[in-house]
């Protein structure tokens, strides 16, 4: 199993602004994911967050507007650039079990963009 | 990628009455697994099926993969108030990544 911390764990944020989200994983791993779930959706993944290499972002997602990092093998962080009332959602961070598939997901960071 | 459609989007029952959710997909599925997102909380890994035909029991919870591997669902019998939540069937959509499907959320009266 693994143990995900993300902060913040939620954020009130005026329109225009851009706010960063941190992922800590207690073990190293390769993969990094980022789901975003608007209230009351699914979860949607943003981007792929791979240690030395630039995200892959699913369609619908650009670097502007999401740009990630990951410097090594435990941290990732989300920037959720220019927000709008829009960008109101949860953003989880997961990483996965090799060897079953499984999805550990932290505790999300729910933002409010006003 | 891959797509999932599930159903019912929405369930109220009576405590002890039962449960099912249906995933389906329109091509054949590697694998299927399930989740479970508490109110507030993240989604939860509950199960993974890989053979076509397969079935997995976990306490109430009965999942069942199709013969196909076109569809599953996720049975619980006599529902408690702690099965409150929303449940969430997500497949392979490539490299390691998963695809959710939209979920049913499932409400229990006591």
């Amino acid at each position: 199993s693994a143990v995900i911390s993300q902060k913040p764990s939620r954020d009130i944020c005026q329109r225009g602004t851009s706010l960063t989200i941190q992922c800590q994983v207690d073990s190293q791993v390769t993969m990094m994911f980022w789901y975003r779930q608007q209230p009351g959706q699914s979860l949607t993944l943003i981007a792929t967050a791979n240690q030395g290499s630039e995200a892959t972002y699913e369609s619908g997602f650009v670097i502007d507007k999401f740009p990630i990092s990951r410097p090594n093998l435990t941290f990732s962080t989300l920037t959720v650039s220019n927000m709008s009332p829009e960008d109101s959602s949860i953003y989880l961070c997961s990483v996965g079990d090799r060897a079953t598939g499984e999805l550990f997901f932290g505790e999300g960071s729910r933002l409010t963009v006003l | 990628g891959q797509q999932v459609m599930q159903i019912p989007q929405y369930q109220h029952v009576q405590e002890g009455e039962d449960f099912t959710t249906y995933c389906n997909s329109s091509t054949t599925l590697s694998n299927i697994q399930w989740y479970k997102q508490r109110p507030g909380g993240h989604p939860v890994f509950l199960i993974q099926l890989v053979k076509s035909g397969e079935v997995k029991k976990q306490k109430r919870l009965t999942f069942q993969f199709g013969e196909a591997k076109k569809n599953s669902s996720l049975h619980i019998t006599a529902t408690q108030t702690t099965d409150v939540g929303t449940y969430f069937c997500a497949v392979n959509s490539g490299y390691s990544t998963l695809t959710f499907g939209k979920g049913t959320m499932l409400l229990v009266s006591p």
